[in-house]
């Protein structure tokens, strides 16, 4: 199975910062790796396809890039809204697996 | 609008059995596969099967293959999950959720807002 480190496991921020979210696998994912957000008490939404493709309707302050085993989410300018659980999950092979992920707290 | 509502979940004893059911709408359910997907209490994500648009194929994880079975109406608009000689470790919210990507690329666009299900004497 593939596994999907994801680091760091929480991260505390400022409103505004700029930030990166690391995700690395176990082997080539070539760019079959997507993000999802889990806010508190809600079910996962997507929020990156392919590594690195926006999807509709998701704030353009999110952006994903990466390849390979190597992948990162970025927020540019982070918001309070953004309180949440960052999951990446690989779509190379079966079965698919998701990341421990990253908690992210806002100061 | 895309809505996914599961159902059937609950506190059940091990060893038991339960099905779970997922209506959709807002979107023409017969053209795409489904996920069941689960989170143990604080826990992270667990993929755990998949069923093609038309039945024709179903993957499981290893966690739960041969004891789980996936299975679909599409006249009903509705994704089941007959969950059979349960576990204490099978205690986890449960999500469906729709597909997209082919064999083997599969991602998920939308989720439903879960159902529960406790496994415990």
């Amino acid at each position: 199975d593939v596994v999907l480190t994801q680091s760091p496991a929480t991260l505390s921020v400022t409103p505004g910062e700029r930030i990166s979210l690391s995700c690395r696998a176990s082997e080539s994912v070539d760019t079959y790796l997507h993000w999802y957000q889990q806010k508190p008490n809600e079910s996962p939404r997507l929020l990156i396809k392919y590594a690195s493709q926006s999807i509709s309707g998701i704030p353009s302050r999110f952006s994903g890039s990466g390849s390979g085993t190597d992948f990162t989410l970025s927020i540019n300018g982070v918001e309070v809204e953004d309180l949440s659980i960052y999951y990446c999950q690989q779509g190379n092979s079966l079965p698919l697996t998701f990341g421990s992920g990253t908690k992210l707290e806002i100061k | 609008e895309v809505q996914l509502v599961e159902s059937g979940g609950g506190l059940v004893k091990p060893g038991s059995s339960l099905k779970l059911s997922c209506v959709a709408s807002g979107f023409t359910f017969s053209s795409y596969g489904m996920h069941w997907i689960r989170q143990a209490p604080k826990k992270g994500l667990e993929w755990i099967a998949l069923i093609y648009y038309d039945s024709s194929n179903k993957y499981y994880a290893d966690s739960v293959k041969g004891r789980f079975t996936i299975s679909r109406d599409n006249s009903k608009n509705t994704l089941y999950l007959e969950m059979n000689s349960l576990r204490s470790e099978d205690t986890a919210m449960y999500y469906c959720a729709k597909s997209r990507g082919g064999y083997p690329h599969w991602y998920f666009d939308f989720w439903g807002p879960g159902t529960m299900v406790t496994v415990s004497s």
